[in-house]
């Protein structure tokens, strides 16, 4: 069984530019959650996916968008990048109607 | 909304101390609390996860239990030892839903 893995570990990106962050979730996985965490901080609940719908939202602008496959992979992107997304990026995964959320290592985004 | 608050923000023990960390949330109407660790720059490793009908659950040195009735969770590590230097994060769920709400964590450094 492989664990919840992400995909870059680093990203370095400009002011304005767009970013795209990937997570495969753990094996029979079908419900998929992304979070930022800022340095020294918990993360920050971004949105969750279940069987490819959106079905769950925090509090973060429209210009965060997510897709998820039928496989239960996801994707994070990101448009119009402020120096205040400069963050972990961490995904968590599980099974739907089970709350023990699995987490990846995250990805470190760094906006100049 | 939720609130989640973990006292201290760090702690440094020596070696083979016992210790307790806090976790309090604003609303008792939890699905389920789960503490986590972080090592430096690392995703989330799931420790333990209390559902709400539960008072404690045991894994290896770590006990954590939980009080709805006054909105308090905490995270006993027995016999410390330098490897559980780490920062200690705890996370409330209000339904099945996914969101999580986490505290800022609590950084601890055991001393050899």
């Amino acid at each position: 069984e492989t664990g919840v893995t992400q995909s870059p570990t680093h990203l370095i990106k400009t002011r304005g530019q767009q970013v795209t962050l990937r997570c495969s979730s753990q094996s029979g996985h079908n419900t998929v959650s992304w979070y930022q965490q800022a340095l020294g901080q918990g993360p920050q609940f971004i949105f969750q996916y279940y069987r490819e719908e959106e079905n769950g939202r925090g509090n973060f602008p429209p210009r965060f968008s997510g897709l998820q496959f039928p496989n239960y992979s996801s994707e994070l992107n990101v448009n119009a990048l402020e120096l205040d997304d400069s963050a972990l990026y961490l995904c968590a995964s599980r099974i739907g109607g089970y709350n023990e959320q699995f987490f990846g290592p995250g990805t470190r985004l760094t906006v100049l | 909304k939720q609130e989640v608050t973990q006292i201290p923000a760090a702690l440094s023990v020596p070696e083979g101390e016992n210790l307790v960390l806090n976790c309090s949330f604003t609303d008792s109407a939890i699905y389920n609390l789960q503490w986590f660790r972080q090592d430096p720059g690392k995703g989330l490793t799931s420790l333990l996860l209390i559902q709400s009908s539960q008072r404690e659950q045991t894994s290896g040195r770590l006990n954590a239990s939980l009080d709805k009735s006054s909105g308090r969770s905490t995270l006993y590590i027995a016999a410390s030892q330098p490897g559980d230097s780490a920062t200690y994060l705890c996370a409330v769920a209000n339904t099945n839903a996914g969101k999580s709400t986490f505290g800022d964590g609590t950084t601890l450094t055991v001393k050899p």
